[in-house]
């Protein structure tokens, strides 16, 4: 069965401050894809990154980065010179590949509420 | 090009009575998701179609709620008959095949009284 943790539920920090989101994950799946998605307060899921599993390359997209280490089962998202804007419930999720060639559905963890003050 | 549509965006309805969800997805994305998110949770896979064929409904309490995909494009999920803990918000996901994002519609928050 797949598992995903995020431990922190709430983060606040002050505009400009770096703030790294941690997720822990669990699969017996060799293959399998790690995803990062923002839910503003509007409600709307927001696709941020996809990671494969046989790619342990981080990434650095703009203020974000994504940290993918298979060895601890983590993949963990920072935020640097945070901004207001970036106030929102941030979920890490994992999905496994079916037979048909897509991805399965996604297995969320609880989410991070993330603050940050002006 | 347009997103994930869903309608109703709310719906209050009694326990016991019965309530339909529709979701059309992003031209040609043959996959598509329903998932029900409650409140303070990360959402939770309810069932999972290609084209019109059902992947995936492990999840999917079959006793009260049935989900369709008629001709492999928009999809309705009703529930009948509705319980209290069934207050949440229903959101609808596509994806192209191959391509393993999901694109998420605005959701429909159900609230059951």
């Amino acid at each position: 069965a797949q598992k995903v943790t995020q431990a922190q539920t709430e983060i606040s920090v002050v505009e400009k401050e770096d703030v790294t989101l941690d997720c822990v994950y669990e699969t017996r799946d060799t293959t399998y894809y790690l995803f990062w998605y923002k839910q503003p307060p509007s409600g709307e899921l927001v696709f941020l990154i996809r990671r494969n599993s046989f790619d342990e390359q981080n990434e650095i997209s703009g203020r974000y980065s994504w940290n993918f280490q298979k060895s601890t089962s983590s993949f963990n998202f920072t935020i640097t010179a945070s901004q207001v804007v970036d106030s929102a419930v941030y979920f890490c999720a994992l999905s496994d590949m079916y037979s048909g060639g897509g991805a399965d559905g996604l297995t969320f963890g609880k989410g991070t509420h993330l603050i940050i003050q002006p | 090009e347009a997103g994930v549509a869903q309608s109703p965006r709310y719906k209050i309805i009694e326990k016991r009575q019965s309530v339909a969800f529709w979701c059309n997805p992003i031209s040609g994305h043959a996959t598509l998701y329903w998932y029900q998110q409650i409140l303070g949770q990360g959402p939770k896979l309810l069932i999972q179609f290609q084209n019109n064929g059902v992947v995936d409904d492990s999840q999917l309490p079959k006793d009260r709620f049935s989900a369709e995909r008629l001709k492999g494009v928009d999809s309705t999920l009703k529930i009948q008959p509705a319980k209290l803990e069934d207050s949440a918000v229903y959101l609808c996901a596509s994806s192209l095949p191959g391509v393993y994002e999901q694109y998420f519609g605005p959701g429909t928050r159900l609230t059951v009284t």
